[in-house]
C-alpha cells in the first residue's frame, strides 16, 4: 500500500525558514517523481514544485522560486522542501503527491501525503 | 501559464441525481486533463487522469470526456460520499502547472 506522510509545518515568522518532509512506503520510490502542492486556507491547490526520480531534475512555481528548494533522499524514501524567506502568502496546507510515472511533461498525481500546515504569522 | 476555468463554482444536488462539472482550458492541452476529489480536511484524490481514463479503484459513476480546451467530469448517480469539492489540473506542461479553482458539490 503505497503511503505518503507529510510533516515538519510550523508556525513560523515571515522571513522565516522551515524544512518540510515527506516519508514514503509502499513503492520503489527512485522510479517516481514527486510533488509539492499547497493550498491556503479555503482556496484552491497551487503546484509548488517538483524533482525527479533520481533527484537530478527539478522544477518550481515562479511564486517560489529562489526560496523553495525541493530534494530527496532515497536511501531513506524521504522527500524535503526546504523553504527560506517565508512569506505571509506561503500560509498554506503543504502536500506531498507522487507522480504517477517518471519526470516528464505530463504530470498526474495519484497519491498524496495528508498534509502539513504552515501559517506564515508574527 | 495555462489558465483553467470550472464551472460551476458550486452546485447543490441531490443523492441520485446526474452530476456535471466543466473545466475550459485557455488554450489546446489535447487530453492531458486530470480530475481530482477532495473532502474537507483531506487530501486530494486522483479520479480520472487523461481526460476520460478511470484511476484504479474509482467507482464506475464517474466519468470523463473532453480533449483540446473544454472537458466534462460526470457522476451518473451522485451517491452520498460523493459530496466534496472537485479540481480539473491541466499536466500539458509542467511548467505552469495549474489546477481549476474547484467546483464544491452540496446537498
Amino acid at each position: 500500500e503505497v503511503q505518503l506522510l507529510d510533516s515538519g509545518g510550523d508556525l513560523v515568522q515571515p522571513g522565516g525558514s522551515l524544512r518540510l518532509s515527506c516519508a514514503a512506503s509502499g513503492f520503489t520510490f527512485t522510479n517516481y517523481a514527486m510533488n509539492w502542492v499547497r493550498q491556503a486556507p479555503g482556496k484552491g491547490l497551487e503546484w509548488v514544485s517538483v524533482i525527479s526520480g533520481s533527484g537530478g531534475s527539478t522544477d518550481y512555481a515562479d511564486s517560489v522560486k529562489g526560496r523553495f528548494t525541493i530534494s530527496r533522499d532515497n536511501s531513506k524514501n524521504t522527500l524535503y522542501l526546504q523553504m527560506n524567506n517565508l512569506r505571509a502568502e506561503d500560509t498554506a496546507v503543504y502536500f506531498c503527491a507522487k507522480d504517477r510515472g517518471p519526470y516528464g511533461d505530463h504530470p498526474i498525481f495519484d497519491y498524496w501525503g495528508q498534509g502539513t500546515l504552515v501559517p506564515v504569522s508574527s | 501559464d495555462i489558465q483553467m476555468t470550472q464551472s460551476p463554482s458550486s452546485l447543490s444536488a441531490s443523492v441520485g441525481d446526474r452530476v456535471t462539472i466543466t473545466c475550459r482550458a485557455s488554450q489546446s492541452i489535447s487530453n492531458y486533463l486530470n480530475w481530482y476529489q477532495q473532502k474537507p480536511g483531506k487530501a486530494p484524490k486522483l479520479l480520472i487522469y487523461a481526460a476520460y481514463t478511470l484511476q484504479s479503484g474509482v467507482p464506475s459513476r464517474f466519468s470523463g470526456s473532453g480533449s483540446g480546451t473544454d472537458f466534462t467530469l460526470t457522476i451518473s448517480s451522485l451517491q452520498p460520499e460523493d459530496f466534496a469539492t472537485y479540481y480539473c489540473q491541466q499536466s500539458y506542461s509542467i511548467r505552469g502547472l495549474t489546477f481549476g479553482g474547484g467546483t464544491r458539490v452540496e446537498i
